[in-house]
């Protein structure tokens, strides 16, 4: 199955300053990886995705982009706010057996006043 | 507005004590997923519906289950929680497979004494 690695854990960044979050996936069959925002006792919501037929794809102050070959996507917040803080969420999905999304461990974003 | 509904959002059961979790969505979407979200980690797929087509993972314990009665309802089952299954469980949705979007519901958050 699809296995997904994401790092930071951790992220502090001053407001203002771009946030750079990183994802691997394991699986090259995998076509769809999305970008989930999750607020402290809140459910998770999405904020950006990516298909594997598209290498960069923004919204806004939010991007990603997408190495097919090296296996890995990044998200891109620039010119972070406060409301920016919160867990970050990657996903993978590469349509096998389950139809369920396979995430990355989050990566708590801390903006800084 | 069409939305995923979970009920309760929070509830408490006895260690052993059979304890149901709803979810229903009005978006009329084919597929329904139960996640399990501990605290500080990423949502786990236990399983899904594709329309009344079950889908296990591999790794889901046996004292999970799941019905679908219909379109718009699904309902979690935990036959005899353990302390090791307090955590936040998580409805979503998908139009037809994960290749689009998961709506998520708020959640329940399940304690066991």
């Amino acid at each position: 199955g699809e296995n997904v690695e994401q790092h930071p854990s951790t992220l502090s960044v001053q407001e203002g300053d771009s946030a750079v979050i990183k994802c691997t996936y394991s699986d090259s069959a995998s076509n769809y990886f999305p970008w989930y925002k999750q607020e402290l006792g809140k459910r998770p919501q999405l904020i950006i995705d990516i298909r594997s037929n598209v290498g960069e794809k923004k919204d806004q102050r939010i991007a990603v982009t997408l190495n097919k070959t090296a296996k890995h996507f990044s998200l891109h917040i620039t010119e972070t706010q406060p409301e920016d803080s919160a867990v970050y969420f990657c996903a993978g999905y590469s349509g096998g057996g389950a139809d369920g999304l396979t995430f990355g461990k989050g990566t708590h974003l801390i903006i800084q006043p | 507005d069409a939305m995923v509904i979970q009920n309760p959002r929070y509830q408490v059961t006895q260690f052993g004590k059979p304890v149901t979790l709803s979810c229903s969505q009005t978006l009329n979407h084919n597929v329904m997923y139960w996640y399990q979200q501990k605290s500080s980690q990423a949502p786990k797929l236990l399983f899904h519906y594709y329309d009344k087509d079950f889908n296990n993972e591999a790794d889901t314990p046996d004292n999970f289950q799941s019905r679908r009665p219909n379109t718009s309802f699904c309902f979690l089952d935990i036959r005899s929680p353990g302390l090791g299954d307090a955590a936040m469980y998580l409805c979503a949705t998908s139009l037809n497979q994960a290749y689009n979007e998961q709506f998520f519901g708020p959640g329940t958050r399940l304690t066991v004494l």
